[in-house]
């Protein structure tokens, strides 16, 4: 069982390149979020899908967007890519059955550089 | 804006002692309460995930308390070993039919255990 998969798990991008992170869940989840990880800030929200089809802004969504492709694909996209941009982001989903609460599963992670 | 504070930031502690850390959320609002631990080079993974004020939860020498009133969650770490070295997450969630549904995380505290 696969879990959470993202892809690629290691960039070096220019200033100014566009890239799309790639992210797949095998647990049939509804809800599916990005996060980006900066030392010291703990877990950030970009963007997050509640249900297929619907995509709303986290807490720093500028400079990004995203792309709920279908039940199991959430795809993060850089435009143009920003050296403020050089992070570790991380795709999570969840479940938003009756019972349950929500926690989160992770990817493994993608390390992003941009310089 | 959704505020999730976590104190102290890190903690390094005798092997074998006891210790405890805290997590305060807004006290509006609320759906749930989780508490994730994440190891270096892994992703984070869930502890507990608490919703009713008064939740007691424990998992082996770990366990957490939530009061929703008042907006904090302790987590507490009987005996100490090596292996609970890592950072602790908490992420507040608020209710999952609202326009404003997400997970959103406190910083961390960052837990080394001296052997």
């Amino acid at each position: 069982n696969a879990g959470v998969t993202q892809t690629p798990k290691f960039q070096v991008l220019k200033t100014g390149q566009s890239m799309t992170l790639q992210c797949a869940q095998d647990m049939n989840h509804n809800s599916m979020y990005w996060y980006r990880q900066d030392p010291g800030m703990g877990l950030r929200l970009i963007y997050y899908s509640a249900s297929e089809g619907t995509t709303d802004k986290g807490e720093v969504p500028n400079g990004y967007n995203v792309s709920r492709l279908n039940k199991r694909e959430f795809s993060l996209r850089l435009e143009s890519a920003a050296p403020s941009q050089t992070s570790v982001y991380f795709c999570a989903s969840s479940e938003w059955r009756l019972t349950d609460t929500g926690e989160l599963f992770f990817g493994e992670g993608s390390r992003l550089t941009v310089l | 804006i959704l505020n999730v504070e976590q104190s102290p930031q890190s903690l390094h502690v005798q092997e074998g002692d006891s210790t405890n850390f805290t997590c305060s959320f807004p006290s509006s609002n609320f759906y749930a309460l989780h508490w994730y631990r994440w190891e270096t080079a892994k992703s984070p993974e869930a502890l507990f995930v608490m919703t009713l004020n008064g939740d007691e939860k424990k998992k082996g020498r770990i366990s957490a308390t939530l009061n929703t009133k008042e907006g904090y969650s302790y987590l507490y770490i009987k005996g100490s070993q090596p292996e609970d070295s890592a950072t602790y997450l908490c992420a507040f969630k608020t209710p999952r039919h609202s326009s404003a549904s997400k997970i959103i995380f406190g910083s961390g505290t960052r837990l080394s255990i001296r052997p």
